[in-house]
């Protein structure tokens, strides 16, 4: 079963807008990790942002923030004022913790992707 | 602080030919994991390590793949023999676990081309 889905292939935004990035997620374990990730076309994976399952408030890194929708099993990217550097590869992925669930600690599992354009 | 190191960077190889990528990761981080990265699979968990001793090896595709870590500062991943399809970028990552929350530091990546 797919666990992470990322359902939108592309997006493009205008510099300076905001963006959303949609992530869902499938679990059973009620300690998991939410992650993004950032891979630019030189190919480099680079971390933007954590939310933990328990965490109360959303989680924010500079203009990146995660819109942490627990009941609906959602983790969306929230990106402000998007800048052309911003054009790249994004992930979600997600962790889960508790070995009884996933029968293994520690194992981060990616969705497919979303490709964001920021056009000037 | 030195990140994750990959080598090689790039690998062309024909077809049956043995390919050995290798991973050094981060100073004292206790997991150690490897991903395979394709237009069509997305980015796939090959294999993971802690302390050293492999945990999860359900996404080796095949067992032409093996991986080793004989310590706790060098992993490789062997594919033997190889074939066109393994064509990939191949990501060592490693991470420290506190309990939580811990983000994964990924190295450059090795492009393996396999003729």
């Amino acid at each position: 079963a797919q666990k992470i889905t990322q359902t939108q292939p592309g997006m493009f935004v205008q510099e300076k807008e905001a963006v959303t990035l949609d992530c869902t997620y499938d679990t059973s374990d009620p300690s998991y990790g939410l992650f993004w990730y950032k891979q630019p076309s030189s190919g480099e994976m680079i971390f933007l942002i954590y939310q933990g399952s328990y965490d109360q408030q959303n989680a924010t890194e500079g203009r990146y923030s995660l819109n942490f929708q627990k009941a609906r099993k959602s983790a969306n990217l929230v990106i402000s004022a998007s800048q052309l550097g911003d054009s790249a590869m994004y992930f979600c992925a997600m962790r889960e913790t508790s070995f009884f669930f996933s029968g293994g600690y520690n194992k981060l599992i990616f969705g497919a992707g979303t490709r964001l354009a920021v056009h000037p | 602080d030195a990140g994750v190191i990959q080598s090689p960077r790039h690998e062309v190889t024909e077809m049956g030919q043995e390919v050995t990528l290798r991973c050094k990761p981060i100073s004292g981080h206790d997991y150690l994991f490897w991903y395979r990265q394709t237009m069509m699979r997305g980015l796939e968990l090959l294999i993971y390590f802690n302390n050293n001793v492999p945990i999860d090896d359900s996404g080796m595709p095949e067992d032409r793949f093996s991986a080793k870590m004989p310590n706790a500062s060098f992993s490789t991943l062997k594919i033997q023999p190889s074939e066109p399809r393994d064509s990939a970028v191949y990501f060592c990552a490693s991470s420290l676990n506190r309990g939580g929350g811990e983000k994964l530091f990924f190295g450059s990546g090795t492009q393996l081309s396999v003729l």
